[in-house]
């Protein structure tokens, strides 16, 4: 099983610049969430989709937009990225109730 | 608005030492609370709930309302339980996250 799979794993890009990172997850999940991880923040979350239509804002949302396209995949955009988005963003899922969250991998993201 | 705080960043002990790993809350609900690890070069992955009350790798984690904490206990360290821990606390479908706890746990 695949679980969660966010593209790329690894991209620099230059300040100004637009971007969006994919998440895509097999689990059948009706809850979606971007994160970003930065040394001493921990997670905080930007944006996350508890179903299929529907986002709302997290932690730290300025800068980003996101897409829940179906209920497989939620994108996570930059539409003018600056050095402070400089992270690595994890997309995660889960199901209804009190239930595991599973992780992707990871995007290390750098803005130059 | 809920908030997870965990005071340490880094916490370092040896073989064998006794662990805890701090983790307060502040929520107005009923609290679901989640400890999740992430091994080196590894995904974050869930170690327990304290709705399942039950012992992962020798982990456990109590929840005291009163106290609004959710601490995370081992009596014995092993150099393989060395990963950043993030408590976390669900609100209806929101999960937020700590700032996390590095273990290192030495020879």
């Amino acid at each position: 099983n695949a679980g969660v799979t966010q593209t790329p794993k690894f991209q620099v890009l230059k300040t100004g610049q637009s971007m969006t990172l994919q998440c895509a997850q097999d689990m059948n999940h009706n809850s979606m969430y971007w994160y970003r991880q930065d040394p001493g923040m921990g997670l905080r979350l930007i944006y996350y989709s508890a179903s299929e239509g529907t986002t709302d804002k997290g932690e730290v949302p300025n800068g980003y937009n996101v897409s829940r396209l179906n209920k497989r995949e939620f994108s996570l955009r930059l539409e003018s990225a600056a050095p402070s988005q400089t992270s690595v963003y994890f997309c995660a899922s889960r199901d209804r109730g009190d239930t595991e969250a599973f992780f992707g991998q990871g995007t290390r993201l750098t803005v130059v | 608005a809920q908030r997870v705080t965990q005071p340490e960043k880094l916490l370092s002990v040896f073989k064998g030492a006794p662990v805890e790993l701090k983790c307060n809350y502040s929520y107005s609900g009923s609290p679901e609370l989640f400890w999740y690890v992430q091994y080196s070069r590894q995904r974050l992955q869930l170690l327990l709930r304290h709705i399942s009350r039950e012992s992962i790798k020798g982990f456990t984690a109590d929840l005291n309302k009163g106290e609004t904490s959710f601490h995370l206990k081992k009596p014995f360290a092993q150099e393989e339980d060395s990963a950043m821990y993030y408590c976390a606390l669900r609100s209806f479908q929101k999960l937020v996250f700590g700032t996390g706890t590095r273990l290192l746990v030495s020879p």
